[in-house]
């Protein structure tokens, strides 16, 4: 069972950028099927970014994906009030299974 | 739009078989999604606990040791979890999920539905 990791929190201020790293190994990462979803407390989990860069209609464009051999980052620009919450890294694995990170919580200060 | 709901016991004594359904609304099951239930606890975090397509195929977390099951009820548009000799760190938010066959992601979630364990 392959493991990623986060860092448990970033914070920024409004309008700045922050990037969230979420690192694993060969069996996941690279596999380029790295998914980010975003969940505020009481609510499920929602995707952001699939496939390490794309953006599902309607999600805004300043937050974006990107990977790096076996580290993907998730990006925030422009960072709002309302972009606080948690977020989650995911990733397919050469076995079949999905694994996810334990969560980076943004703070808007 | 495809919308999906949990429903079940809230709460499941130590030993026995945690039972949950997701109905499904907007898409018939049959269509090709894989349907999914994935589990939240502050202990394990976000848990993929497996998933089952339409035609019979399926695959699971082998970190729940062969006690789930998901199972596809067609003609109610459902799906239902099944996870046997639950111990208190089965205790978590479930939520049933969807994923379209060719793609990695989930892009559908129900609300969420909390599961305690009780001696």
């Amino acid at each position: 069972q392959s493991v990623l990791t986060q860092p448990p929190s970033v914070s920024g201020s409004p309008g700045q950028s922050v990037t969230i790293s979420c690192t694993g190994a060969s069996s996941d990462i690279s596999f380029n099927q790295v998914s980010w979803y975003q969940q505020s407390p009481g609510t499920a989990p929602r995707l952001l970014i699939y496939e390490v860069t794309e953006r599902p209609s309607g999600v805004p464009t300043r937050f974006s994906g990107s990977k790096s051999d076996n580290t993907a980052s998730l990006t925030i620009s422009g960072l709002r009030a309302e972009d606080e919450a948690a977020y989650y890294c995911s990733s397919y694995t050469t076995t079949g299974t999905y694994v996810f990170g334990p969560g980076t919580s943004v703070t808007v200060l | 739009q495809l919308r999906l709901q949990e429903s079940g016991p809230g709460t499941v004594k130590t030993s026995e078989t945690l039972s949950l359904t997701c109905t499904v609304s907007g898409v018939p099951v049959t269509y090709d999604y894989f349907w999914t239930w994935i589990r939240q606890s502050p202990e394990r975090g976000l848990e993929w606990i497996g998933s089952v397509y339409h035609s019979g195929g399926s695959s699971y977390n082998p970190s729940l040791g062969g006690r789930a099951t998901i199972s596809l009820d067609r003609s109610k548009g459902q799906f239902s979890l099944s996870v046997t000799y639950v111990t208190d760190a089965d205790r978590a938010v479930y939520y049933c999920a969807s994923r379209t066959l060719f793609n990695k992601y989930f892009r559908s979630w129900g609300q969420g539905f909390p599961v305690t364990v009780s001696s």
